[in-house]
C-alpha cells in the first residue's frame, strides 16, 4: 500500500534551535497534515495544507505542501522544551477516500 | 464541545475475551475514523463512517473486528476473542466530509481523540 517517508526519525533539539522535517510520497497527495503526539496522547493537529505550494504557519510552526504534491515539510523556529514530541506527517491521495496515511515520525528530544 | 471523547483510556484482557470501545466524535462531524496504532509506528487506518454507514474498511480489519455507528452519533469497535497481537493503542477520529469549490477538498481536518491503550495478556 501507500506509503509515506518521514525524516528524520529521530532529532535531538537544543533551546532555540530551528527544527525541519519532512515527508515524502510516491503518489501525488490532495491533502497534507502535520501532527504532534505525547506519549499516552491521541495526535494533536498541527497544521493542514490543502493546496500544492501552500505555505501556512501556526506560531513558531510553518509548513508547505511542495509543488509537485508529493511532499511537504514542517519547520519549528526557536524550540522550546515543551516541542518534544513525535511529529507525523499524514495525508490523503486519490485511492484513500476516506483515510488518512501516515508517515512513521520524527521524535524530537532535548539534547543532553 | 470537548473534542473526541475515546472510552475506557485503558483495557487489560486475556486472550480470547472479547473488547468493545467507544468514541464519541465532535458533535457535528459526520465521519468517524478508527486507527490502531503500535509502538513506533504511525496510526494505521482500520474504517471509516459517513454518518451511519461504514464506507471503507482496511485489510487489517479483520473478521475478528467489527466496527459499527448506528446512528450516525457515537461508534464502537469490538474485537472478539483478543490475541496478543491485537495489543496497540486504537485512535479515533472525526472530520467533515470534505467540501469546498470545485474539486479542491477543504475542511477534511481530523481531529483524534485520546486513544484507548489495549494491552491483552
Amino acid at each position: 500500500g501507500q506509503q509515506l517517508n518521514q525524516s528524520p526519525q529521530s532529532m535531538f533539539i537544543q533551546e532555540g534551535e530551528d527544527v525541519s522535517m519532512n515527508c515524502t510520497s510516491s503518489s501525488i497527495f490532495n491533502t497534507w497534515l502535520w501532527y504532534k503526539q505525547d506519549p499516552g496522547e491521541g495526535p494533536v493537529l498541527l497544521i493542514a495544507l490543502y493546496k500544492a505550494g501552500e505555505l501556512t504557519s501556526n506560531g513558531r510552526l510553518t509548513a508547505q505542501f511542495g509543488i509537485t504534491r508529493k511532499d511537504s515539510f514542517l519547520n519549528i523556529s526557536a524550540s522550546i522544551p515543551s516541542d518534544v514530541g513525535i511529529y507525523f506527517c499524514a495525508g490523503n491521495y486519490g485511492g484513500s477516500q476516506g483515510n488518512l496515511i501516515f508517515g512513521k515520525g520524527t521524535k524530537l528530544s532535548v539534547k543532553p | 464541545d470537548t473534542g473526541v471523547s475515546q472510552d475506557p483510556r485503558h483495557k487489560i484482557t486475556k486472550r480470547g475475551q472479547n473488547v468493545t470501545f467507544r468514541c464519541d466524535p465532535i458533535s457535528e462531524h459526520n465521519r468517524l475514523y478508527w486507527y490502531r496504532q503500535t509502538l513506533g509506528q504511525g496510526p494505521e487506518f482500520l474504517t471509516y463512517f459517513q454518518n451511519e454507514a461504514q464506507l471503507e474498511k482496511s485489510r487489517l480489519l479483520s473478521d475478528r473486528f467489527s466496527a459499527e455507528r448506528p446512528k450516525g452519533s457515537f461508534s464502537t469497535l469490538e474485537i472478539q476473542r483478543t490475541e496478543q497481537g491485537d495489543s496497540a493503542m486504537y485512535l479515533c477520529a472525526s472530520s467533515l466530509s470534505p467540501r469546498g469549490q470545485g474539486s479542491q477538498p477543504m475542511n477534511t481536518e481530523a481531529f483524534f481523540g485520546q486513544g484507548t491503550r489495549l494491552t491483552v495478556v
